[in-house]
């Protein structure tokens, strides 16, 4: 069974780095085909696909927000962690965690997502 | 990249079927057979409903269906039912190697 969950600040001051964690478990980033990737949602606004990160550490960003984004993993402990920087109120949004399947180009499992305020 | 179109709402009587639209360019929804669908409920997290244009995951009812022509794809739930009242969400593989999802389209069941 596969699960993953999100964990992370519920409020960051503009300007600060967001640093979230997803925790997985079901399946090892380690097995060939598999990815990791990152969903936000503003409130009451459309999702947001901002990044993956492959088996083997091969990495894709948003366009938008590659130059603040960063994507790693940790393999041994089942951790997929996403660092956003220069925080702007505009960043608050539910940020979802999801798996991407054996060489496919959808998200089949999803995190229940955490809440993400900017505000000073 | 640009989020894909799709209209802000529709709507349709139980029973009856629905078509949402999800147009995008030949850069992602055109020129890939990678468009999926997402149905969300109010607070929760999405629910893959179609991949790969026209695959329904295991326990996905089979009033849902997809297809595509051109840069436009659609998803059809026939037979709407209460339940079905969500926001649904198209989503397609870029030729970048990433991904965007449409505006989202709400659904209301008169």
């Amino acid at each position: 069974q596969i699960t993953l969950k999100e964990s992370g600040p519920t409020l960051v001051k503009p300007t600060q780095t967001l640093t979230l964690t997803c925790t997985f478990s079901g399946f090892s980033l380690s097995t060939r085909g598999l990815a990791v990737g990152w969903i936000r949602q503003p409130p009451g606004k459309a999702l947001e696909w901002l990044a993956l990160i492959y088996w083997d550490a091969d990495k894709r960003y948003s366009p938008s927000l590659k130059n603040r984004l960063t994507i790693t993993k940790d393999t041994s402990k089942n951790q997929v962690v996403l660092t956003l920087t220069n925080m702007d109120p505009v960043d608050t949004a539910t940020y979802y965690c999801a798996h991407r399947p054996y060489y496919a180009d959808y998200f089949d499992y999803w995190g229940q997502g955490t809440l993400v305020t900017v505000s000073s | 990249q640009s989020a894909l179109t799709q209209p802000a709402s529709v709507s349709g009587s139980p029973g009856q079927s629905i078509t949402i639209s999800c147009t995008g360019t030949s850069s992602d929804v055109g020129g890939y057979d990678y468009v999926s669908w997402y149905q969300q409920h109010p607070g929760e997290a999405p629910k893959l409903m179609i991949y790969d244009v026209t695959n329904r995951p295991s326990g996905v009812s089979n009033r849902f269906s997809g297809s595509k022509s051109g840069n436009t794809a659609s998803l059809t739930i026939s037979g709407l039912q209460a339940e079905d009242e969500a926001d649904y969400y198209c989503s397609s593989y870029v030729s970048s190697g990433t991904y965007v999802f449409g505006i989202g389209t709400k659904v209301t069941v008169l």
